[in-house]
């Protein structure tokens, strides 16, 4: 089964770059890798998804290596609202449709 | 709009009292699925179902139900519930499964006494 591992906090100050990295194996080659923010109580929600390289959104940016063994979220000049928690989602190789979220990474942005 | 509503948002319920939680989307997604959240333990995938009268367990089944007659909706059937089922339930649905975008649900909090 495939395997996520993210860090389990980064702290970091409004206006700066935020990076976060998953490290995940043994990942569907033919799948996305998508990651999610959540607040407290609320569901997660969709951040960003790419395949391979770079995908930049109006929110955030992905870079996925060509092994494919690890991906990082970019969160450009975060703010206190960005105080949340990040989630990664791979597909796994060997089972279809199944899907291996990482543990959530709880990002805290200070003023 | 397009969104995934659960109901209800909060239930308290006692040891052994059927209860359904309700799923529904407007999106026409063939794929829909229930997860619950713990503290420390992340997301864990209930059951899930790629469409209409297809449904298959998750990582974590044991104690739940779930039917999938028409396309919306997904309920969520504990038969009998017990305290190791108190949780935060997400329902989330998506065009057709496998890593498309997932739209989640705002959430029911459960708690079994």
């Amino acid at each position: 089964l495939a395997k996520t591992t993210q860090p389990i906090s980064m702290d970091s100050y409004e206006g700066q770059e935020v990076n976060i990295t998953c490290s995940h194996n043994n990942i569907a080659t033919n799948d996305y890798i998508t990651w999610y923010q959540q607040f407290p109580s609320q569901g997660p929600r969709f951040i960003i998804q790419g395949y391979k390289t770079k995908v930049t959104n109006e929110v955030a940016s992905l870079f996925i290596p060509a092994d494919r063994k690890s991906s990082t979220l970019s969160l450009p000049r975060v703010s206190l609202s960005d105080t949340a928690v990040y989630y990664c989602l791979v597909g796994d190789m060997d089972s279809n449709y199944q899907l291996i979220w990482g543990a959530g990474t709880k990002l805290i942005i200070k003023p | 709009e397009a969104q995934v509503t659960q109901n209800p948002r909060y239930l308290i319920t006692v040891t052994g009292k059927k209860l359904t939680v309700t799923c529904s989307q407007n999106m026409n997604h063939e794929y829909m699925s229930w997860y619950r959240q713990d503290p420390g333990l992340g997301l864990r995938q209930i059951y899930y179902s790629m469409n209409v009268e297809v449904t298959d367990k998750g990582d974590v089944p044991e104690g739940y139900k779930v039917s999938r007659k028409e396309k919306r909706n997904f309920p969520l059937i504990l038969e009998s519930p017990s305290p190791n089922q108190t949780s935060l339930y997400f329902c989330a649905s998506s065009w057709r499964g496998g890593n498309e975008k997932l739209f989640f649900g705002s959430g029911t909090q459960l708690s079994v006494l």
